[in-house]
């Protein structure tokens, strides 16, 4: 079935840091791929979404690119802040993948950033 | 958009009392709505999705139950709370095969 795995955590930073991390997945049709980000305490909360190959998802200085050869989502950020501070989860919507279209996460990355 | 209402926002329960957790949404119709549970320091576990009203699914086998009384709440309840049962549980709701899912602020419970 379809799977969803990024790096394991916790990845700890200091502010103005690059950050990179690792979102792989293996899925059965054309799915729709997403990062989620968890603030401490709270729900979740959409950051960004490709829902095609070579799409780029943005938000808030994030970007991840949906690349179908590699079958990877990495999300990158050029300069990390201390309230980046979360849990990033990534995530597929596979609605052909036996999974009635609904959310596949990977286990989470917990982002620490140091001022 | 959607708003997602959860209640309460904490509980904590003794062994062997029943739950009930409440979902309601706003700014949408005829939503698919999901029960997740999040353990302590792990992700996210899929307990039930309903498609409409009176439909549920049940993902994982366990002593929690789900019901959808009307088209947009939705409730997970359990007749008697195991020690396991203690996380963080999160309502979402999505519209549409290809619409994007969206979370409420979560219920944390704890059970002693």
């Amino acid at each position: 079935g379809d799977s969803v795995t990024q790096m394991e955590g916790p990845v700890t930073l200091s502010e103005e840091a690059f950050l990179t991390i690792n979102c792989t997945y293996t899925a059965t049709g054309y799915p729709s791929l997403f990062w989620y980000v968890q603030y401490p305490g709270e729900g979740l909360q959409l950051l960004l979404k490709a829902t095609k190959a070579d799409d780029k998802g943005s938000n808030k200085g994030f970007e991840a690119t949906y690349r179908k050869e590699t079958t990877s989502f990495h999300l990158e950020k050029g300069s990390v802040q201390v309230s980046d501070s979360a849990v990033y989860f990534c995530a597929l919507s596979d609605y052909y993948g036996g999974s009635q279209g609904n959310l596949i996460f990977g286990k989470g990355t917990k982002l620490s950033v140091k001022p | 958009s959607q708003t997602i209402h959860q209640w309460p926002a904490t509980l904590v329960q003794p062994v062997g009392s029943p739950l009930s957790l409440e979902c309601t949404v706003e700014g949408t119709s005829n939503p698919n709505l999901y029960w997740y549970r999040q353990a302590a320091g792990r992700g996210l576990q899929l307990l039930f999705y309903s498609v409409g009203i009176g439909q549920i699914s049940s993902e994982v086998p366990q002593n929690l139950s789900a019901s959808r009384p009307q088209d947009r709440q939705f409730i997970l309840s359990s007749k008697k709370l195991l020690l396991s049962d203690s996380g963080f549980y999160l309502c979402a709701s999505k519209q549409g095969v290809g619409g994007t899912q969206y979370f409420g602020p979560g219920t944390r419970l704890l059970v002693l």
